[in-house]
């Protein structure tokens, strides 16, 4: 059964470095979304995207945070000066089609920053 | 404003024995309805989903989940727990009339104790 991808599992860095959160979607579906789970906390939405441009955005989704399709499997997250509240576990999530609701997400990059 | 409430942040259960994990949701408008779990260290898997139709929702691994618009619920529940269903879970709602993203409970710790 095809899944969401995500790379790399873990990643720490240093506060102020940028990072890109990578995602492979599932092959025929059109809808890619980011959510974070900080730990302990609930998981929120990011970002939406759909025909190659943010269709929705959270509050939480400032400047520091951009999304790209590079290519037609890939899809980033990036953050261009983490802080420390950056820290969390990101998923990523697809969907196929407008008629087709559920999103199916991947196992999640945790993001440690220091 | 979406939201969803999930009031037991711990339900405990002996194996063999029927489950529940509450959710309730507010939206302005029409919801869809979704049951998430994640296992440790994995990302979320989707059990099931409320668009339309029947009350009552069938999902992966014996989980069902029943719609209740006028308390505006949507319980999960299993005639049979197993140890193997310890696990959190995450309801989420989307307003069908308000954007894509989802918007996440809590999540409920289930324990089945053996």
């Amino acid at each position: 059964e095809p899944e969401v991808t995500q790379t790399p599992s873990h990643q720490v860095t240093q506060m102020g470095q940028e990072v890109i959160l990578r995602c492979v979607p599932i092959s025929n579906h059109l809808y890619f979304y980011w959510y974070r789970q900080i730990l302990g906390q609930k998981v929120e939405f990011l970002v939406s995207f759909y025909n190659n441009e943010i269709s929705e955005k959270s509050e939480i989704f400032d400047d520091q945070f951009s999304v790209e399709r590079p290519d037609g499997s890939n899809f980033t997250l990036k953050i261009r000066s983490t802080k420390l509240e950056d820290s969390a576990m990101y998923f990523c999530a697809s969907r196929r089609q407008p008629n087709q609701e559920t999103q199916y997400f991947g196992p999640g990059t945790r993001l440690l920053v220091l | 404003a979406q939201s969803v409430a999930q009031p037991e942040d711990q339900v405990n259960v002996a194996e063999g024995n029927p489950l529940t994990v509450k959710c309730t949701y507010s939206v302005s408008g029409n919801p869809y309805l979704f049951w998430y779990v994640q296992y440790p260290n994995r990302g979320l898997q989707f059990l099931l989903k409320y668009i339309t139709g029947d009350n009552l929702v069938k999902g992966s691994y014996g989980f069902e989940a029943e719609f209740n618009k006028s308390q505006t619920s949507f319980h999960l529940k299993k005639p049979s727990a197993l140890v193997s269903d310890s696990a959190l879970y995450f309801c989420a709602v989307r307003d069908k009339n308000y954007g894509q993203n989802f918007v996440f409970g809590p999540g409920t710790r289930l324990s089945v104790l053996p």
